[in-house]
């Protein structure tokens, strides 16, 4: 059973502070993706890796950058947090690099910025 | 890029009764297209999924329909259950052998409510 686990379920901060969100997959998988799911916006696309060390922007990439030092790690940082980016924070994996295999979603980071 | 818009955002229906979904995409070389049903405080889940090479799949109660020509596809579910109450996701992207992945392209989600 594919395990995407992240670190955080809930986490408040304040205003300006450096937020990491982690996420961990434990079935080899090449790709990896963070979302960001807001009320009536959907699921929209922050980052995603296809491979160690390489990240590529998604849909909506200001405000944050990833890490990923290893395969099955990808971590999401707020370099300074923001209240707009109070959300919920969805990591995802997938086995390869070709489209069509299926995404599998952790459990979510609940992020108030405060 | 590809769009995908998703209709309606709130669905309500009687136990029992069949729901149907909607979702319309931009890009016609889109050729892969999921359904992920999210309950209330979990993770989204696929539930199933179609390539643009057949028109309809089924997977007991649910079943996912695609036409190309118009560039919608939509989900059904019949006899519905109190368990079918969550928000499902549509999705599109472009399956490419060799080349660079599309990416899945979300739509905004219903929120399906099922009344016993």
């Amino acid at each position: 059973d594919v395990k995407v686990t992240q670190s955080s379920r809930y986490l408040v901060k304040r205003t300006g502070e450096k937020v990491f969100l982690e996420c961990v997959q434990d079935m080899d998988h090449e790709n990896m993706f963070w979302y960001r799911q807001d009320p009536g916006l959907g699921l929209r696309l922050i980052y995603f890796s296809y491979d160690v060390k390489m990240k590529e922007k998604g849909d909506i990439p200001e405000g944050y950058s990833v890490s990923r030092e290893k395969k099955e790690r990808f971590s999401l940082i707020l370099e300074s947090a923001s209240t707009n980016q109070t959300s919920m924070y969805l990591c995802a994996s997938s086995l390869g690099r070709f489209s069509g295999n299926t995404i599998y979603f952790g459990e979510g980071s609940w992020l108030t910025v405060v | 890029g590809e769009n995908v818009e998703q209709h309606p955002s709130t669905l309500s229906v009687q136990e029992g009764d069949s729901a149907v979904i909607k979702c319309t995409y931009s890009d016609s070389a889109s050729n892969y297209f999921p359904w992920y049903k999210q309950e209330l405080g979990k993770r989204p889940q696929l539930i199933i999924d179609i390539r643009s090479n057949v028109g309809e799949k089924k997977d007991q109660r649910i079943a996912v329909t695609l036409n190309k020509t118009a560039k919608h596809f939509s989900l059904h579910i019949t006899e519905t259950q109190p368990e079918d109450s969550a928000v499902y996701f549509c999705a599109a992207s472009i399956m490419n052998y060799g080349g660079s992945q599309g990416n899945l392209i979300f739509g905004k989600g219903t929120k399906l409510s099922v009344k016993p």
